[in-house]
């Protein structure tokens, strides 16, 4: 079936280490995205991407990183940076300009 | 800030239409009303969206008032699956929208 996984669903670090969430879909989208999500708040945009070697940063990039280097792919590092890693985190996926966004399950970093 | 108001809460019937309201009062003539809904600890499911005219799939229906500055999702029989926080969201490109808190809404049987 087509869509968006990502992973691990669950994941346990320790403060000051770096952690790369993994996000693949097999929609042929160009666009990806990543979004954090704080309990009870809407989405915030992290990072996005409308082709492969190219990315933006959103609303709240600093501490975090990506790469696109495959079309199929957009991994999300949370470095040490981010003062507040703990959180929800989505990536999603699309045809570029106005239209349906495709969301994985969601990966659950807890920093320790 | 979010572009978009919603209640922060409401309560349906089982069986019954539930309808979710929305304003976007300073939506501009090329942005889109999307809804989306996301059930606890899951990725939001895309809904329906719309620019001007009123839009209907299988999920639900979208109704656009006539100046564009509010909007109402039907979904037409509520069931218990539902439940879950309902997301108003207005923008022309993806990489623009911002989401608020939108409305939690419980199906009550």
């Amino acid at each position: 079936d087509g869509g968006i996984t990502q992973s691990p669903k669950y994941l346990f670090r320790k403060e000051g280490q770096n952690v790369t969430l993994s996000c693949e879909q097999n929609l042929n989208h160009d666009a990806m995205y990543w979004y954090r999500q704080d309990p009870g708040q809407g989405l915030r945009l992290i990072y996005y991407s409308q082709i492969v070697n190219d990315f933006q940063k959103g609303d709240i990039a600093e501490g975090y990183s990506v790469s696109r280097e495959k079309k199929e792919s957009f991994p999300l590092t949370v470095t040490s940076a981010q003062k507040n890693p703990t959180a929800f985190y989505l990536c999603a996926s699309s045809i570029w300009g106005p239209g349906e966004l495709f969301f994985g399950e969601g990966s659950r970093l807890t920093v320790l | 800030d979010a572009k978009t108001t919603q209640p922060p809460s409401m309560d349906c019937a089982e069986g019954r239409a539930a309808n979710l309201p929305c304003n976007h009062s300073t939506i501009s003539g090329n942005e889109y009303v999307y809804w989306y809904r996301q059930i606890h600890s899951q990725g939001p499911q895309y809904i329906i969206h719309g620019l001007k005219n009123n839009e209907t799939n299988e999920m639900a229906s979208l109704i656009i008032t006539e100046d564009r500055k509010s909007s109402t999702l039907i979904l037409p029989h509520a069931t218990l699956r539902d439940t879950a926080v309902y997301y108003c969201i207005v923008g022309d490109s993806n990489y623009q929208l911002i989401w608020g808190a939108g409305t939690k809404l419980i199906i009550k049987p």
